[in-house]
């Protein structure tokens, strides 16, 4: 069966310093990968997504980057954190083909 | 921008109620999913609708689908404090990037469903 893999599940970071979150699947091949942001009870905003290696589309203009060095590995980085960055990640994949999207259990990420 | 707009934002009810939950939205999309979420946990999916008018039903909770497909309700029955929660619906359309496809979710902004004992 497939599952996603996110760590750390709990990250506290300074202003500034530099960020990265990392997403695996595991049992499928090629998926598509998403990274998202939630606000505390709120819904999820698209950030990037992944259709295949080393292809990355962001969907908002942000502090943050993507990578996808290998097929199931999915990577969210910053350079300079900053407070507004704070928030819970979660991280997506699917087959397409019309197939829901399954998520990890997130990183809440806490700027100080 | 497609927006998916949920109501209400937050639900505070006791065991044995009924509620509804309302999402909709300008667009169509081409299915409609719902999904709980616990605190700390990434979202579930609960159900897909995918036609328009279908009505699914999960136990005690029903998700009908608008006709035009730019709608959607999410009606529990005798609520329970285990159904406490985030319940988000999201709105699908596939994309293509590329020459590939990808699924874009548009999300609406959430429930927070509280059942007291």
């Amino acid at each position: 069966s497939q599952t996603i893999h996110q760590w750390p599940a709990t990250l506290v970071q300074p202003v500034g310093s530099p960020l990265s979150l990392e997403c695996t699947v595991e049992g499928t091949s090629n998926p598509n990968l998403y990274w998202y942001r939630q606000a505390a009870g709120r819904g999820l905003q698209l950030l990037f997504y992944s259709v295949g290696i080393g292809q990355i589309s962001s969907e908002v203009p942000q502090n943050l980057s993507a990578s996808r060095p290998q097929d199931r590995q999915f990577i969210l980085s910053s350079k300079k954190l900053l407070l507004s960055d704070s928030g819970f990640y979660l991280c997506a994949w699917d087959t397409g083909d019309n197939q829901p999207q399954h998520f990890g259990d997130g990183t809440r990420l806490s700027i100080l | 921008t497609q927006l998916l707009e949920q109501s209400p934002q937050f639900l505070s009810i006791q065991e044995g109620e009924n509620l509804t939950v309302y999402c909709n939205s300008s667009s169509v999309f081409s299915s409609l999913q719902w999904y709980r979420q616990e605190p700390g946990e990434g979202p579930v999916l609960l159900v897909t609708v995918v036609t328009g008018g279908e009505v699914k039903k999960l136990k005690r909770l029903t998700f009908q689908f608008g006709d035009a497909r730019k709608d959607s309700s999410l009606h529990i029955t005798a609520a329970q404090p285990g159904d406490t929660g985030l319940y988000l619906c999201a709105g699908f359309r596939l994309t293509n990037a590329g020459g590939t496809s990808y699924g874009k979710l548009t999300f609406g902004q959430g429930t927070i469903l509280t059942v007291h004992p």
